[in-house]
């Protein structure tokens, strides 16, 4: 069974610093990666996908994942965080024989002025 | 605008009754589904439906009921039997595109408060 994992709960910066949110997934075969932002009281917005291809993925609002097969890993990145993108961050992950995504358990992102 | 429509956004709910929520799309996706958020939990898949009229158990089924009549409505029925339903309940839509990668998109969710 596929199952990811979030090892943050919480996650503080200060606004400007870099970021990096962790995700690790157990799966055998090739999986489908994703990472979601959720603002408070609000749907989950999808940031960016893996499915195939160039392991460095670009997202949306400057977000950047890298998909590492060797370490099962799916790390979320931004260079510079804005006080805007204090929210809770979802990683997931799917595969061609179980195509609903497993969610991880958030890391809540917060970010100091 | 195409998206998801969940209604209403705040639901109060007397111990004992059911209550229905409302999801609507109109992104022409095949699948659906309803997941319930709790604080430290993540999301938890209730139901999911891949097709008009079919509908699967998720994880958490147990005191929920859903109907597949039409491919852009997805109705959630939190009945009397669920013993904690106090939650965020999110719906979600997807192509259902399963050897492809299979992304799914989310309502805006709708909170429901036993009292």
């Amino acid at each position: 069974a596929q199952s990811v994992t979030q090892p943050d709960i919480h996650i503080t910066v200060s606004e400007g610093a870099s970021l990096e949110l962790r995700c690790n997934y157990s799966y055998g075969a090739t999986p489908y990666l994703f990472w979601y932002v959720q603002s408070p009281g609000q749907g989950l917005q999808l940031l960016l996908k893996y499915f195939s291809g160039d392991t460095l993925v670009q997202g949306i609002k400057g977000f950047e994942a890298e998909f590492k097969r060797s370490q099962s890993s799916f790390n979320l990145r931004k260079p510079s965080v804005h006080w805007s993108d204090a929210a809770e961050y979802f990683c997931a992950v799917s595969s061609g024989g179980s195509y609903i995504p497993t969610f991880g358990r958030g890391t809540s992102l917060i970010v100091h002025p | 605008d195409g998206g998801i429509t969940q209604s209403p956004k705040y639901l109060f709910r007397k111990e004992g009754q059911n209550v229905t929520l409302s999801c609507e799309q109109n992104l022409n996706h095949d699948a659906m589904y309803w997941y319930r958020q709790d604080p430290g939990q993540g999301l938890r898949l209730i139901y999911y439906s891949q097709i008009v009229n079919d509908f699967q158990k998720g994880d958490i089924a147990e005191g929920y009921s859903v109907s597949r009549e039409k491919k852009e409505s997805f109705p959630l029925t939190v009945t009397s039997a669920q013993k904690n339903p106090t939650a965020f309940y999110l719906c979600a839509s997807s192509m259902d595109r399963p050897l492809s990668g299979n992304t799914i998109y989310f309502g805006e969710g709708s909170w429901l408060t036993v009292v």
